[in-house]
């Protein structure tokens, strides 16, 4: 069992929906991310949000925009996306944004983008 | 080079063999360091941490060597649920910024 919650666990969409990804966690982490994976390879992160302020944002294109309502809560809204943002997306958390935390992954929402 | 570096495999073992698998990170201030295990199509899942001592966990043992600057991980008596990948996930530096550094990934296949 996951301690961190994403739904859905598959997502069909066109390229000019607009669609969210959330993902929930009640372990009392302070820090939680969004990370993206292709097939064989690593997950690869996108941003990190730690006390619900955004800390990281790796160059992500503006179609897709992280929003944390509350410390439990991340949500990844996603706006006229691509064939090539099809991936498996996932979301994690860890106690502090202090690189001595380890991850905890949910299960990851699947993302088909036609 | 890579800031941290595993040897993909895939790593074919029978069943109640002995595997290691090495991952090297490039930056010396590194002080975290994870294994991670990941099921095909599924989220990577937390094995075990990696102290500076060493550690083992059942079948699992993790060790450090900063001098060289690798982490191990040595699987012992090999079981069919093993199969899997197995990520290496080392912290950037010592400033805290929330960022974990993911080596591409050991594969292991254990056959009956």
């Amino acid at each position: 069992d996951t301690e961190v919650t994403q739904t859905p666990k598959h997502l069909v969409m066109g390229m000019t929906n607009k669609k969210s990804l959330k993902c929930e966690q009640h372990m009392g982490h302070r820090a939680m991310y969004w990370y993206k994976q292709k097939a064989k390879k690593p997950p690869e992160l996108m941003f990190v949000y730690s006390y619900e302020k955004l800390s990281i944002n790796e160059s992500v294109p503006s179609r897709f925009s992280p929003e944390c309502p509350n410390s439990s809560l991340l949500n990844l809204h996603l706006h006229a996306l691509q064939p090539e943002d099809s991936a498996l997306y996932l979301c994690a958390s860890s106690q502090e944004s202090l690189s001595n935390s380890p991850l905890h992954f949910g299960n990851g929402t699947r993302l088909t983008v036609t | 080079r890579k800031e941290v570096e595993q040897d993909p495999g895939p790593f074919n073992v029978p069943e109640g063999a002995t595997v290691a698998f090495n991952c090297t990170y490039s930056n010396s201030a590194s002080q975290s360091f994870f294994w991670y295990r990941q099921d095909c199509r599924k989220e990577p899942k937390l094995l075990m941490s990696v102290y500076s001592s060493g550690n083992e966990d059942g079948r699992f043992t993790a060790q450090l060597n900063r001098a060289s600057q690798y982490i191990s991980l040595l699987i012992r008596d090999s079981k069919l649920s093993d199969s899997a990948t197995y990520l290496c996930v080392v912290n950037g530096g010592s400033s805290n910024t929330g960022k974990l550094i993911f080596g591409q990934g050991t594969t292991l296949q254990v056959k009956p």
